[in-house]
């Protein structure tokens, strides 16, 4: 059963703010939300992680709803090189798996 | 360039031969893993490693043989593979199991003629 639900694909404007949302309504209190991204034929990269908080990074902004049941991936200003699937993961820290959904491939356009 | 190098990056092997994949890191994690990902498919979970041993196998055909020689090696041992086992192999290395992230290497991409 998926984790996580996101919307197959997306475009953005280069330049532009890119807001990556994510559905986890059945995450369980000890689980965290994980963002990677993969461009084509390479290995994914981890962008970001969060439990409860917002966080950021210098690649980007998590922002995870108060009931935690959904959370937004924000890339600032979106550039051609954002372009890939972005995967959004909830994994219980202390377990081994990671263990990936279909993710949402975001398009940067000029 | 990432920090867990996966060799080769490409390998073509026929239905009969033994290969093997080879990861390594150097960055102390004490945690690996195997992934398989088809094309325009996430990768998959095969098998993870915890300080040398294995504590996850995702139910893997045995023609897919693991192996952790040591914290910073990572083999995956091929034989007798099928053509639908064509896929990209992506290797993996985290701390011991905590919220810290996985890093990944950029696969092998693996042909079976």
């Amino acid at each position: 059963d998926a984790k996580t639900t996101q919307p197959p694909s997306m475009d953005c404007a280069e330049g532009r703010a890119a807001n990556l949302p994510c559905n986890h309504s059945t995450i369980s209190g000890n689980e965290y939300v994980y963002w990677y991204r993969q461009i084509h034929s390479q290995g994914p990269q981890y962008i970001i992680h969060g439990l409860k908080n917002n966080e950021t990074n210098e690649m980007a902004s998590l922002i995870i709803t108060e009931d935690r049941k959904s959370s937004t991936l924000i890339l600032p200003h979106a550039t051609l090189r954002d372009t890939a699937v972005y995967y959004c993961i909830v994994r219980v820290a202390i377990k081994g798996d990671m263990r990936f959904g279909a993710g949402t491939r975001l398009t940067v356009k000029p | 360039d990432t920090e867990v190098t996966q060799t080769p990056k490409h390998l073509v092997m026929g239905m009969t031969n033994k290969k093997s994949l080879k990861c390594e890191q150097h960055m102390g994690h004490r945690a690996m893993y195997w992934y398989k990902q088809k094309a325009k498919k996430p990768p998959e979970l095969m098998f993870v490693y915890s300080y040398e041993k294995l504590s996850i196998n995702e139910s893997v055909p045995s023609r897919f043989s693991p192996e952790c020689p040591n914290s910073s090696l990572l083999n995956l041992h091929l034989h007798a593979l099928q053509p639908e086992d064509s896929a990209l192999y992506l290797c993996a290395s985290s701390q011991e199991f905590s919220e810290s992230p996985l890093h990944f290497g950029n696969g092998t991409r693996l042909t079976v003629t």
